[in-house]
């Protein structure tokens, strides 16, 4: 199947830092990609959908100047948290979109995990 | 918009049943179904979809069957073993491209040797 990474697995910041975090499809090329984060025992939240070349699409509520996204090749989009607070702690995935035979599918990153302290 | 409800929340079975997890959704523009697996401190994983031009698909011990008159689809595992205790995840969309997933809560699923 395809194969899609982020990185960095887990970081752990000081609250007011901003933190990167990458996701890249290995074998595929991905117009569009898109950021979730995940609250302990809780379902998959969508943040935001991120299409190659023009600035994402956010949920209502998740703030985009906070949570910036940029997806500049059709393999890399990048998530930053700009300011982090401990309340920003939490379980970031990605994915992509694989389109093939005219149908697509989502394989998603390993995810990563981030303490704000 | 789209909303997927999943059922049950949490489901124990002995090792070597069934185990069958089941969705519905709202929207019938929805025409993709797709079922993740997810466990602990990982990404979820595609295990098995279907789309709306069939009513059942089949992968070894994992099975999928959608009922678009009634809006629900189910995963069914057959022979489980350890092994499949995990989350799993529902989702359903309209499959156009750059559309995102809709899921459900998700069912945590353990399996009893």
């Amino acid at each position: 199947g395809a194969v899609v990474s982020q990185h960095p697995s887990r970081v752990i910041c000081k609250s007011g830092t901003s933190v990167k975090i990458e996701c890249r499809s290995l074998d595929f090329q991905a117009t569009t990609m898109f950021w979730y984060r995940q609250f302990p025992k809780q379902s998959l939240m969508l943040m935001a959908t991120s299409n190659e070349g023009s600035k994402a699409t956010y949920e209502q509520g998740v703030e985009k100047d906070k949570f910036l996204i940029n997806h500049a090749s059709l393999t890399l989009s990048t998530l930053t948290v700009t300011s982090a607070h401990p309340e920003d702690s939490s379980f970031y995935i990605c994915s992509a979109s694989l389109v093939a035979a005219g149908a697509d599918t989502q394989y998603f990153g390993p995810g990563t995990r981030l303490t704000v302290l | 918009g789209e909303n997927v409800e999943q059922h049950p929340s949490t489901l124990s079975v002995q090792e070597g049943d069934s185990a069958v997890i089941k969705c519905t959704y709202s929207d019938s523009a929805s025409n993709y179904f797709p079922w993740y697996k997810q466990e602990l401190g990982k990404g979820p994983q595609l295990i098995i979809d279907i789309r709306s031009n069939v009513g059942e698909k089949k992968d070894q011990r994992i099975a999928v069957t959608l009922n678009k008159t009634a809006k629900h689809f189910s995963l069914h595992i057959t022979e489980t073993q350890p092994e499949d205790s995990a989350v799993y995840f529902c989702a359903a969309s309209s499959n156009s491209g750059n559309t995102p997933l809709v899921f459900g809560k998700g069912t945590r699923l353990s399996v009893i040797a």
